[in-house]
């Protein structure tokens, strides 16, 4: 069965620090990976996703994430975080099924 | 995103009640996904579909039914309310297999 496990459960840090959060999962198969993000009050959005081809995929807002196959991990990263990107995030992975699971999110606090 | 529009968006409601959330989409996928959100368990998938003939539960389909009344519509019913259905519960629909989720607003359900 699928699963997703994300570490962080709450971070907070100082604007310019840098961020990366950690996604585990669980599935025997082929993987898709997403990261979604949750401002305040709003629903989920689309950061970044890995279908296949190049691990290091770059999304919007200038996050990344890397595709570790051998760690089953697809950590999100940001080199400078602003007060903006205070939200949840979500990690989440699909397989040939087409059923997307989620891991638990991260809330993200930036501090001005 | 107005092209998934969910119904009420709010609903406070008595346990053993039932009730229907209502989602319906103007972006022409065929497939279609329920979650609920709580604080602390990220996302949970209720019900997902494929098209109008295809009906799949989720990781926690038990008390909750689904009916795809057309490509555009995926109503979620609770035959009998209880106080732990309180939550939010978001929409999603995609366009494939590969392709990423996009999601209603939500209705936040209490059930008291």
């Amino acid at each position: 069965a699928q699963s997703v496990s994300q570490h962080n459960h709450h971070v907070i840090l100082s604007e310019a620090a840098s961020l990366e959060l950690g996604c585990n999962y669980s599935y025997g198969g082929t993987v898709n990976l997403f990261w979604y993000v949750q401002y305040p009050g709003q629903h989920l959005q689309l950061l970044l996703k890995y279908f296949s081809g190049d691990p290091l995929v770059k999304g919007i807002k200038g996050f990344e994430a890397e595709f570790i196959k051998s760690k089953f991990s697809f950590n999100l990263r940001k080199p400078s975080v602003q007060w903006s990107d205070t939200a949840e995030y979500f990690c989440a992975v699909s397989g040939n099924t087409g059923k997307l699971i989620f891991g638990q999110g991260t809330t993200l606090q930036v501090k001005p | 995103d107005a092209d998934v529009t969910q119904t009420p968006r709010n609903r406070i409601t008595k346990t053993g009640k039932r009730i229907m959330l209502e989602c319906s989409q103007t972006k022409g996928h065929d497939r279609m996904y329920w979650y609920r959100q709580d604080p602390g368990l990220g996302l949970r998938l209720i019900y997902y579909s494929f098209d109008v003939k295809d009906i799949n539960k989720g990781e926690i389909s038990d008390g909750y039914s689904v009916s795809r009344q057309a490509q555009a519509k995926f109503s979620l019913s609770l035959e009998s309310a209880i106080p732990n259905q309180t939550a939010l519960y978001f929409c999603a629909t995609a366009g494939g297999q590969n392709s990423p989720l996009h999601f209603g607003n939500g209705t936040r359900l209490t059930v008291t």
